[in-house]
């Protein structure tokens, strides 16, 4: 157990929908950063928080958006939900923003579109 | 796109032999780092190399680094039924705040 929670596990949404996600860093890190897992795939880098600002972004639309609260944790937002968006979502924190150099992984929550 | 790639894309080996697979990677790199991942749940950090090293053990783990041909192997000695996962490597740039993973090779170790 890494100490990085998400919630929901599981979650089933209608295409064009908006979803949540949410993200509880280990202590004492303040770096959390959102990665999609498309089955059978390796994981794809959405963007990092490092103290509430976004510090790097990858190769994905606006509509996939982010915020950091004080307390370090995460939340990561998708609107106009389409099926490709059906993955799994990891977070995982560290302790620096962009020196840190292990990340430390959440269970994940699997979204589902339909 | 992910950066790297890796073979096997899937390995099935009898308990107590040795698994090694391989991964690639397109730029100049900061470290490289292995992960397991249990069925589709969240990823477990095994071990960093860091972009001066060429060779590196933790227990029945040895990676080794290979800068110039961009690629890096991971061997899992005499392996046991749980460390039946899928196993990805994670590179990191010189300059950058992300990690780029590879596809992953799903290992499967019978008893």
């Amino acid at each position: 157990e890494t100490g990085v929670t998400q919630s929901p596990t599981h979650l089933i949404k209608t295409r064009g929908q908006q979803v949540t996600l949410r993200c509880s860093s280990q202590s004492g890190h303040n770096t959390v950063s959102w990665y999609q897992q498309a089955l059978g795939q390796g994981p794809q880098f959405i963007f990092q928080y490092y103290r509430e600002e976004e510090n790097g972004r990858g190769n994905f639309p606006p509509r996939f958006s982010g915020l950091q609260f004080p307390n370090y944790s995460s939340e990561l937002n998708v609107n106009a939900l389409e099926l490709d968006d059906s993955a799994l979502y990891l977070c995982a924190s560290s302790s620096t923003g962009g020196a840190s150099y292990e990340q430390y992984f959440g269970p994940g929550t699997r979204l589902t579109v339909t | 796109s992910q950066q790297g790639e890796e073979d096997p894309q899937a390995l099935s080996i009898q308990e107590g032999e040795n698994a090694t697979m391989n991964c690639s990677y397109k730029t100049s790199i900061n470290n490289l780092q292995w992960y397991r991942q249990n069925s589709g749940r969240g990823l477990v950090h095994l071990i960093l190399i860091r972009s001066n090293e060429r060779e590196k053990h933790s227990g029945r783990l040895r990676v080794t680094l290979d800068t110039s041909k961009k690629s890096s192997s991971l061997l899992i000695t005499a392996s046991r039924a749980a460390d039946t996962a899928s196993y990805f490597c994670a590179s990191r740039k010189a300059a950058g705040n992300k990690l780029t993973f590879g596809g992953g090779t799903r290992v499967l170790v019978k008893p």
